[in-house]
């Protein structure tokens, strides 16, 4: 049974730039959210998507905006890179209907320059 | 809005010992969960254990264990005969309920395991 996969492991951009990330939630889960972790700080929530809707927000711009597929994969996309969006970037997925605990994938690292 | 607090930065063990990660939250909710995971440097965020509040038997899971206060906010996590493989980032985390609402995470502890 996969667990949670994220692509691409690594990135680097520039400032201005746009950037992908994706996200394959664990068999059996429909719900996918989004945290940014900056270096030495926890996780913040950025979005989370069920049902190809986005549900719920945390506070971050409309740079950032996010896709969930049939297949319950996810995408995220930051608009016009600053600098400060250089984080550890995690998908988590859950079962919404279980109420069930959230499982991590391994991360992007994205660095802007 | 609900807030975790991890006070220690950084802590360290002896192999075989015991350590104790402190962890406090702020809630005016009485239904929610409380979580504990581990961040190696593999990146990979793991779960460790996982503590409903409306049961009020402290969640175990072999070596780890809680010390769940409900009413001083406080839910520590204890791991007993430390191994190498516990050192890691250790985040506390809160959930609200119902449905699935996000993980509200602390600062982290770093913890180092000394052989």
């Amino acid at each position: 049974d996969a667990g949670v996969t994220q692509s691409p492991t690594h990135l680097i951009k520039t400032r201005g730039q746009q950037v992908t990330l994706r996200c394959s939630p664990k068999s059996g889960h429909d719900t996918v959210s989004w945290y940014q972790q900056a270096l030495g700080q926890g996780p913040q929530f950025i979005f989370q998507y069920y049902e190809e809707e986005e549900r719920q927000r945390g506070n971050f711009p409309d740079r950032f905006s996010g896709h969930q597929f049939p297949n319950y994969s996810s995408e995220l996309n930051v608009n016009a890179l600053l600098l400060g969006d250089s984080a550890l970037y995690l998908c988590a997925s859950s079962a919404l209907q279980r109420e069930e605990t959230q499982y991590f994938g391994p991360g992007t690292r994205l660095l802007v320059l | 809005a609900q807030t975790v607090t991890q006070s220690q930065p950084e802590m360290s063990v002896q192999e075989a010992e015991t350590v104790t990660l402190s962890c406090t939250y702020d809630t005016s909710e009485s239904d929610y969960y409380l979580f504990w995971y581990k961040q190696p440097p593999s990146r990979q965020m793991i779960l460790v254990i996982r503590q409903e509040a409306y049961k009020q038997q402290n969640a175990t899971e072999n070596r780890f264990s809680v010390n769940f206060q409900k009413a001083a906010k406080s839910f520590s996590l204890k791991i007993s005969d430390s191994q190498l493989g516990d050192a890691a980032m250790y985040f506390c985390a809160y959930r609200s309920l119902p449905g699935n609402t996000p993980l509200v995470f602390g600062k982290g502890t770093r913890l180092s395991v000394i052989a």
